[in-house]
């Protein structure tokens, strides 16, 4: 079942801009991830928070987690056009193998 | 290399076949799982597999079954049964959770496939 749910649905901006994403999900999370997945290929992990944690940081990634409001940001500083991709974020699911739940994603588009 | 095959890259079919989309990883990991994903939308889970000769359904198993013989191997047959095959099809895999704390997947490169 889908839980997270991304921020805006598209987003463009210019190369050198900051690319802020939100996502907010239902239940309760052990941890949320991040995934990028660029057009017509596979996933790519980002980045993991735990629930515990606040804030955390993955060279030009900034992911930040508020567990009483159930939401978590992406924060792209310097974007550059290679970061155009789709963004999503991912909750896991203790009652099936931990499977992930994933919103339906951020597209973001970097212009030169 | 270590990492997550898929093949075929591109598949079709026409209406009433069955086919098998292939997913082979040497990450040694204990799960697998079978995600489909349609245009502009996320990813959905089909089936799962914590360990070899077990799999269970995810949200929406029906009109496809999979094998779990090998540790490195989960195949996705897509049935007949299927009324809306055409879709975007992504194997991932992780190491078990249930003696980590964590459980980043690693994506395959994924198979389209359409049905003609």
């Amino acid at each position: 079942s889908q839980q997270g749910e991304e921020d805006p649905q598209a987003l463009s901006i210019q190369e050198g801009e900051n690319a802020t994403m939100n996502c907010s999900y239902k239940t309760s999370i052990n941890n949320l991830q991040w995934y990028r997945q660029n057009s017509g290929r596979g996933l790519v992990h980002l980045i993991l928070i735990r629930s515990n944690e606040r804030e955390k940081h993955s060279g030009r990634l900034r992911v930040t987690l508020d567990t009483s409001k159930k939401s978590s940001s992406l924060l792209i500083t310097a974007s550059r056009a290679a970061d155009t991709a789709s963004y999503f974020c991912a909750t896991d699911d203790s009652n099936s193998g931990y499977a992930l739940n994933f919103g339906k994603g951020t597209s973001l588009l970097v212009t030169p | 290399d270590g990492g997550i095959t898929q093949s075929p890259k591109y598949l079709f079919r026409k209406e009433g076949q069955n086919v098998t989309l292939s997913c082979e990883q040497n990450l040694n990991h204990d799960a697998m799982y079978w995600y489909r994903q349609d245009p502009g939308q996320g990813l959905r889970l089909i089936y799962y597999s914590q360990i070899v000769n077990d799999f269970q359904k995810g949200d929406i198993a029906e009109g496809y079954s999979v094998s779990r013989e090998k540790k490195e191997s989960f195949p996705l047959t897509v049935t007949s049964a299927q009324k809306n095959p055409t879709a975007f099809y992504l194997c991932a895999s992780s190491i078990d959770t249930g003696r980590y704390s964590y459980n980043e997947q690693f994506f395959g490169p994924g198979t389209r496939l359409t049905v003609l």
